[in-house]
């Protein structure tokens, strides 16, 4: 059972548009909503995160925007530049039981490429 | 800081062939992670561990085995390997507390690239 589901699978963008990247979840207790960014060949990395008390959260061109009722978080990327072509994953952690570790549940990720 | 190092980079085995994938971190994290990811699937958690010498399964544990005898080290060991564990293998690595307010950034190490034929 997929837990975390991502669209669209692929983006193509033009140059100083914007990207926009969508993922549902369901299970409610859920309470941290990363996105991390991988470059070919490298490891992914944090892009940016948002925990469900607040609806959007801003980091330069990168925007989460977080609707709780609907069980929907989106990443926004203003102005892309062909330096953002990567593939985008988003998540989402429960808090640990325990001795459990703040794992994290992936999408299928989406491969974002801009064109100049 | 190297951060989260991987070895090897790349590594073709035989079927039934064993292996161990090595990572090392250097930044005092308790947290470390395994993931598999495959083309169109995302990443997918194989173990972890919360600390030396404790470790605990993940989605896909089978076919797999860890160990975590130091903080810094953490092996994913491939027992009689299938051409279904073609795959390229993440490790992982986070600080958290109960007190820190749940940071929970997880910094991932260049994979391995392997390839079982």
């Amino acid at each position: 059972q997929q837990q975390v589901k991502q669209s669209p699978q692929s983006l193509i963008v033009q140059k100083g548009g914007i990207s926009i990247i969508n993922c549902a979840y369901e299970n409610t207790a859920f309470d941290y909503f990363p996105w991390y960014q991988q470059f070919p060949g490298k490891g992914p990395a944090l892009l940016i995160a948002i925990r469900p008390d607040v609806s959007e959260k801003k980091e330069g061109r990168f925007t989460i925007s977080f609707n709780k009722s609907a069980k929907q978080f989106s990443l926004h990327i203003m102005d892309s530049q062909p330096g953002d072509s990567a593939t985008y994953f988003c998540a989402a952690s429960l808090p640990p039981s325990g001795a459990g570790s703040y794992q994290l549940t992936f999408g299928k990720g989406t491969k974002l490429s801009v064109i100049p | 800081n190297a951060g989260v190092t991987q070895t090897p980079k790349f590594r073709i085995l035989k079927i039934g062939q064993s292996m161990t994938l090595q990572c090392t971190q250097d930044m005092n994290h308790n947290y470390m992670y395994w993931y598999r990811q495959d083309p169109g699937m995302g990443l997918k958690l194989i173990y972890y561990s919360v600390g030396a010498g404790i470790t605990d399964k993940g989605e896909v544990p089978n076919g797999y085995n860890v160990s975590r005898s130091t903080t810094e080290d953490f092996p994913l060991r491939l027992e009689l390997a299938a051409p279904s564990q073609t795959s390229v293998y993440f490790c992982a690595s986070s600080y958290s507390t109960y007190y820190s307010g749940g940071a929970r950034e997880q910094y991932f190490g260049p994979g391995t690239r392997l390839t079982v034929t």
